[in-house]
């Protein structure tokens, strides 16, 4: 069964750094997004992308973030400068193009990651 | 504001029990409920539920939604360790198709 995979799976940075975060939807797939989930604590919407353009971002979702689909497969979150509230697991999620078979988004595995 | 509020925070149970598992949710444009299952990391998809009172199975989890009184069930019967995870409940927001509002989710334990 097809599966949304996400690397890498662990990340630890320095407070100030660039990181990347990569993923690889289900093939057939048109809509794409991230979550966050700080430990302990609830999973959170940080942007929704579509036909090459982001759908919808949440406060969270500040001038530090950003996405891209560099490629016809790939799809990336993007934070300059990492702060320490950043230290979280982040979930990609993908979802049928076909919008009558409902709003089911496919998760990936995540990747977590620590600012120190 | 769209909102899903879970309910028990956790539960331990042992092998064998049935639990039930409940989420209420305020959403002004309903459109469908989802149940995922959080072991270590990806929330896996369980079931989605778009009208009221059809049950939805799979082994020995089902779930049901009251569109009513604006809740959903998630049972598993015959409870097995495997089955110990957190267990989310989730619906899309009312202003946009694209975003799924979550709640806290349930931690279940079984314990043989």
């Amino acid at each position: 069964e097809p599966e949304v995979t996400q690397t890498p799976s662990h990340q630890v940075t320095q407070m100030g750094q660039e990181v990347i975060l990569r993923c690889v939807p289900i093939s057939n797939h048109l809509y794409f997004y991230w979550y966050r989930q700080i430990l302990g604590q609830k999973v959170e919407f940080l942007v929704s992308f579509y036909n090459n353009e982001i759908s919808e971002k949440s406060e969270i979702f500040d001038d530090q973030f950003s996405v891209e689909r560099p490629d016809g497969s790939n799809f990336t979150l993007k934070i300059r400068s990492t702060k320490l509230e950043d230290s979280a697991m982040y979930f990609c999620a993908s979802r049928y193009r076909d919008r009558g078979r409902g709003e089911t988004q496919y998760f990936g595995p995540g990747t977590r990651l620590l600012v120190l | 504001e769209d909102k899903v509020v879970q309910s028990p925070l956790s539960l331990v149970v042992h092998e064998g029990d049935t639990v039930t598992l409940n989420c209420s949710y305020e959403v002004t444009n309903f459109r469908s409920l989802l149940w995922y299952k959080q072991e270590k990391k990806a929330p896996t998809f369980l079931f989605m539920l778009t009208s009221s009172g059809i049950e939805k199975k799979s082994g020995r989890l089902s779930s049901i939604l009251d569109k009513k009184e604006l809740f959903s069930i998630l049972n598993i019967t015959a409870t097995q360790t495997g089955d110990s995870a957190v267990y989310l409940c989730a619906v899309p927001s009312t202003y946009n198709t694209d975003k799924l509002i979550f709640g806290t989710g349930t931690r279940l334990q079984v314990f043989p």
